[in-house]
């Protein structure tokens, strides 16, 4: 049974940063790009970052967090992370991790979501 | 990039068909999208995979109620004999090499 389970998120402060981690089980994890997606309350969903398979070699990112966000993964640990630096109070969120069908089209199970507050 | 454009809103009674329509812009009308379905306080949950021609794939469990189909640069999701747990936001997603793109999602009262 495919699981992702992210972690990480939490009350933080304007300009502060956070990491957040998405442990993966239940498939071959370095075989599939993952990806971030946000939440903002009330709102739709926003695409923040996708990164490659195998290593990630490959990442981008929205033009709303490029250059403040960085993903990366560690395939020996199944684990996916964002790394969220500079935050402004329209970073809050529920981020949710996700994987992307073989080749990297579409998304084809979402992790539960963890919650981002930029408040000062 | 692609935009893909949702109604905000739709309503339908229980029982019934609804038929919600995600729009690719001008330029990327061939693309392929999926389609998720996010119920109240949950995360968003796969439903299917939709190319230009019709052809869709539906992920694990989706049940049978759902399809999907197209026409030029339109995307359908027909859910038929509406359920109360089909009550939800419905989202659709495109993709090219460097981004991803979601539509404005579609709020579905039953």
């Amino acid at each position: 049974e495919v699981q992702l389970l992210e972690s990480g998120g939490g009350l933080v402060q304007p300009g502060g940063s956070l990491r957040l981690s998405c442990a993966a089980s239940g498939f071959t994890f370095s075989s599939y790009a993952m990806s971030w997606v946000r939440q903002a309350p009330g709102k739709g969903l926003e695409w923040v970052s996708v990164i490659s398979s195998s290593g990630g070699r490959k990442a981008y990112y929205a033009d709303s967090v490029k250059g403040r966000f960085t993903v990366s993964r560690d395939d020996s640990k199944k684990t996916h992370y964002l790394q969220l630096n500079s935050l402004s109070v329209e970073d809050t969120a529920l981020y949710y991790c996700a994987k992307l069908v073989t080749g990297g089209f579409e998304t084809d199970f979402w992790g539960q979501g963890t919650l981002v507050t930029v408040s000062s | 990039q692609p935009v893909l454009t949702q109604s905000s809103s739709a309503s339908a009674s229980l029982g019934s068909s609804v038929k919600l329509t995600c729009t690719l812009s001008s330029g990327h009308s061939t693309y392929i999208i999926a389609w998720h379905q996010q119920q109240p306080g949950k995360a968003p949950r796969y439903l299917m995979k939709l190319e230009g021609s019709g052809a869709y794939n539906k992920g694990s469990g989706v049940p049978d109620r759902f399809s999907g189909s197209s026409s030029g640069a339109d995307r359908y999701l027909t859910i038929s004999n509406l359920q109360s747990e089909d009550e939800a936001d419905y989202y659709c997603e495109t993709w090219n090499s460097n981004t991803r793109v979601f539509g404005g999602g579609t709020t579905l009262s039953v």
